[in-house]
């Protein structure tokens, strides 16, 4: 009965580093999706998975930014050269199917919070 | 585009006060809404939603009413605990399966 898990929980690295961030979602869920929560705001949506494909990747902030998911399940956010705006609380979710139309609720991990300096 | 506006915060009561924390939205289309809460130290938890207009969420005395009419979800709990004390965020699914997020209110109950 294990919800969404996240790794590391904390990540400090410096700047021009990259950095993987670690997301298992619920298992079952097919649908998976990244959020960044900077100090004081709100979530923003960086990218969806449906199963290992990504139909919506738009909130991607640069491409610096990317992501993988295989076998459905374990999901990746890199960040390539971070850069001190980097710095936010990165949250995962997982619903069990996602999609057009569908009201699934999106269960959310603890969050990895990063920090670049 | 899609876009939810809460109450600016943060907002402090008494225990046993009541609660209304306004959200509104702008969206295509027919969107699920919903409320979800940040404890302290704690990872995003759904406190409820509504599918369509007129729904009533509920959950731990918390109620929220989908009106289409004034594009509204406000979040309303008759009698506030020190327990209560979170960030509430509003948003807003349409199809597409992302959510958008309010900025969050910050509420502090004081025994």
């Amino acid at each position: 009965g294990a919800g969404v898990s996240q790794s590391p929980s904390n990540k400090v690295t410096e700047k021009g580093k990259d950095v993987e961030l670690r997301c298992d979602p619920i298992s079952g869920h097919t649908a998976l999706y990244w959020y960044r929560q900077r100090l004081g705001q709100g979530l923003e949506f960086l990218i969806y998975f449906q199963g290992n494909s990504a139909p919506d990747k738009s909130g991607l902030p640069s491409d610096r930014f990317s992501a993988e998911r295989t076998g459905e399940s374990v999901s990746t956010l890199t960040i390539q050269r971070t850069q001190q705006e980097d710095s936010a609380v990165y949250l995962c979710a997982s619903s069990l199917e996602g999609g057009s139309g569908s009201t699934d609720t999106q269960y959310f991990g603890p969050g990895t919070r990063l920090t670049v300096l | 585009g899609n876009s939810v506006t809460q109450m600016e915060g943060p907002v402090t009561l008494s225990e046993e006060a009541f609660l209304t924390i306004n959200c509104t939205y702008t969206a295509t289309g027919y969107p699920s809404l919903f409320w979800y809460v940040q404890y302290p130290g704690e990872g995003l938890q759904l406190l409820l939603k509504a599918t369509k207009a007129d729904d009533k969420g509920s959950n731990k005395g918390f109620e929220a009413t989908y009106r289409k009419e004034t594009t509204s979800f406000h979040l309303e709990k008759g009698s506030v605990q020190v327990s209560d004390s979170a960030v509430y965020f509003c948003a807003l699914l349409t199809s597409g399966s992302r959510l958008t997020f309010g900025e969050g209110t910050q509420l502090t109950v004081n025994p």
